[in-house]
């Protein structure tokens, strides 16, 4: 199995920076997932590390360690909309049929306030 | 754009029903998978199929079972529906070609046990 962890909420205001944390432990990683889900909807994907490094992708960042087992999720410009869930999932290497599963964390509430 | 539909947003249903809920994707992704969220336990995975007729077990299948006729159908099947089994049901659905292998998400069904 997995262990993902993962703070549980987080609170910040309009137009700051935040950074959700994501640890994880796993027999064979084969790649991390980040996905926002607002209140009441489902998942969409936000961004995907499989390097070590920083990804970027407009006011979104992603970041991995694969040494550490560690990334984190950077929000830049924070806007109320960003208000939501944020889900951390790590990928495993698994066998042939189960390519392309996810273990999901508990997920991150992120509240903006103005 | 890849679209996951579920058969119903809301469902209600009473103990020891038989309850079937449905989803479709359209985009001819090998994998497809039944979640469950709940507050405070984040996804969990029940079920998934890497292909037609054939099918894996998650963490949490106690209670439920899976159909796949068709590649893009995925049932999830409640034999006899329990109170501890209300919850949000997700379904994903992810390709096995061309990286990240993301998974999309349907809108959800809420289903209350009563």
């Amino acid at each position: 199995g997995q262990n993902i962890d993962q703070p549980t909420e987080m609170t910040a205001t309009e137009g700051a920076i935040v950074q959700i944390n994501c640890t994880y432990q796993t027999s064979g990683f084969n790649g991390l997932f980040w996905y926002q889900q607002h209140a009441g909807e489902a998942p969409t994907f936000l961004s995907y590390n499989v390097l070590d490094g920083l990804e970027e992708k407009g006011r979104f960042s992603s970041f991995l360690s694969r040494s550490k087992g560690y990334s984190y999720l950077l929000l830049k410009e924070l806007q109320m909309k960003d208000s939501a869930s944020y889900l951390c999932a790590v990928r495993d290497r698994g066998r042939g049929s189960t390519l392309g599963r996810l273990y999901f964390g508990r997920g991150t509430q992120l509240t903006v306030w103005p | 754009d890849v679209k996951v539909t579920q058969s119903s947003r809301y469902l209600v249903k009473r103990t020891g029903e038989k309850v079937f809920l449905e989803c479709v994707q359209d985009m001819d992704h090998e994998n497809m998978f039944w979640y469950r969220q709940d507050p405070g336990l984040g996804l969990r995975l029940i079920y998934f199929s890497y292909d037609v007729k054939m099918k894996e077990k998650g963490d949490i299948p106690e209670g439920y079972s899976v159909s796949r006729e068709k590649k893009e159908r995925f049932s999830l099947i409640l034999e006899s529906a329990s109170t501890n089994q209300t919850s949000m049901y997700l379904c994903a659905s992810s390709t096995l070609l061309g990286s990240p292998y993301e998974q999309y998400f349907g809108p959800g069904t809420r289903l209350t046990v009563t």
